[in-house]
């Protein structure tokens, strides 16, 4: 596609819900990369994906959270057992090869945890 | 917690002023990129610097890089109404142990009033 593309654009749960997260990159890209955005705050890092291998998750929370890139192209991000803490717009973003290159970004999706 | 300091928080000027957001980081970065976020957008890369000392310039916007590559600055003259968003600069550690850590700092959110 000619960009990032995130869905849903909103989601809302209940506390303790489980929640699915859907990234797809650009045509092409190798790396991807999650991030949580708080309202007024810049993003803070997640997770990062070489194709289908995941080589950083250092951001990752908690062992709630949790992403797959298994064919190294849509990546998705869970959320198991959502705290009201976990309310966030979630960000993803690729870029073309190097993991310090320009990233594109998607819109979002916006997460509130009720 | 972040280690890129970004000041001010907020800006407000008068179409046709200049515009400066200063960048801070704690540790030496391998470089810096600066992203702008329109109010309801995703960030939009705008550049990168990687060298020492560096300066870049894209019409009415200047971008530098520290010489120790701990700090960086965006300045913007003459604004005007679609330079509204907020501008957040974004580094990678030198020699991090984190391979995909962008981090971000807080951004300087830019208002102009025509």
């Amino acid at each position: 596609g000619a960009g990032v593309s995130q869905s849903p654009r909103y989601k809302v749960a209940k506390r303790g819900q489980d929640v699915a997260l859907r990234c797809d990159p650009i045509s092409g890209h190798v790396s991807l990369f999650w991030y949580q955005q708080a309202l007024g705050q810049g993003p803070e890092f997640l997770t990062y994906f070489q194709n289908e291998a995941q080589l950083d998750k250092s951001g990752l929370p908690s062992d709630r959270f949790f992403a797959e890139r298994p064919e190294g192209s849509v990546s998705t991000l869970k959320i198991q057992r959502t705290q009201q803490e976990d309310s966030a717009v979630y960000l993803c973003a690729s870029s073309v090869d190097r993991v310090s290159g320009p990233q594109h970004f998607g819109d979002g999706t916006r997460l509130s945890i009720l | 917690g972040q280690q890129v300091m970004q000041i001010p928080q907020y800006q407000h000027v008068q179409e046709g002023e200049d515009f400066t957001t200063y960048c801070n980081s704690s540790t030496t970065l391998s470089n810096i990129q600066w992203y702008k976020q329109r109010p309801g957008g995703h960030p939009v890369f705008l550049i990168q610097l990687v060298k020492s000392g560096e300066v870049k310039k894209q019409k009415r916007l200047t971008f530098q890089f520290g010489e120790a590559k701990k700090n960086s600055s965006l300045h913007i003259t003459a604004t005007q109404t679609t330079d509204v968003g907020t501008y957040f600069c974004a580094g990678f550690l030198s020699g991090g142990g984190s391979q995909g850590n962008l981090i971000f700092g807080k951004g300087t959110k830019l208002s102009v009033k025509p």
